[in-house]
């Protein structure tokens, strides 16, 4: 079975561009989140998406957004780039919503976004 | 920011030793999770803990979830080179839907 796959693996924007990542998760997962990984910050959850319904939202701006699809491929959008937003970030998927009950989220390589 | 406190930050140990980390927290987690992070790739899930006092094996790892809910430690008997990486303890609250991270122990081995 292929594991969680992201694109691009790795990205070179300037500040006040935007950008769009991509995460496939796992045939048959449902349920797709999104983390940011910094030295300084560790992994902070941003959102997960289930059923195409976003399910959760961590505390970040309105300037990182996300959507999924039917086929539960999902997408993550920040606008307006800043240079803080340098970061690796990681996808993780799991068959289903993590509200209910903890069900185990496998990872994505990451996409490392640099902000120039 | 983070609500867990993971320690120690790194470790510089020989082959063979024993590693022993902790994570603890000022809240009650439903379940605590511990993840291995290799250069390039992202977390890998070691151990998942579901239940207060439970102390689960997988190999060489041994993980307790503690009695309060509010910590959990990962032991790493017989270290080996490739367990070089950073390891990452995780609590996740049904409630809120999503998984907490510590900021990562970082594990060198010496052969």
């Amino acid at each position: 079975k292929a594991g969680v796959t992201q694109t691009p693996r790795y990205l070179i924007k300037t500040r006040g561009q935007q950008v769009t990542l991509s995460c496939s998760p796992i045939s048959g997962h449902r349920s797709v989140s999104w983390y940011q990984q910094t030295p300084g910050q560790g992994l902070q959850f941003l959102f997960e998406y289930f059923s195409e319904t976003q399910r959760n939202k961590g505390n970040f701006p309105g300037r990182f957004s996300g959507r999924q699809f039917s086929n539960s491929r999902s997408e993550m959008n920040v606008s307006t780039l800043e240079l803080g937003d340098s970061a690796l970030y990681l996808c993780a998927s799991s068959l289903a919503s993590g509200l209910a009950y903890y069900n185990e989220q496998f990872f994505g390589p990451g996409t490392r976004l640099t902000v120039l | 920011g983070q609500q867990l406190n993971q320690s120690p930050q790194s470790m510089f140990i020989q082959e063979g030793e024993d590693v022993s980390m902790n994570c603890t927290s000022s809240s009650i987690f439903n379940t605590w999770l511990w993840y291995k992070q290799d250069p390039g790739e992202g977390p890998v899930l070691l151990i998942a803990l579901y239940k207060a006092g439970e102390l689960t094996s997988n190999g060489r790892l041994t993980a307790q979830f503690g009695i309060t809910r509010k910590d959990s430690f990962l032991n790493i008997s017989a270290s080996i080179p490739s367990d070089v990486g950073i390891y990452f303890c995780a609590g996740h609250r049904t409630n809120a839907g999503k998984s907490t991270f510590g900021d990562g122990t970082t594990l060198t081995v010496k052969p």
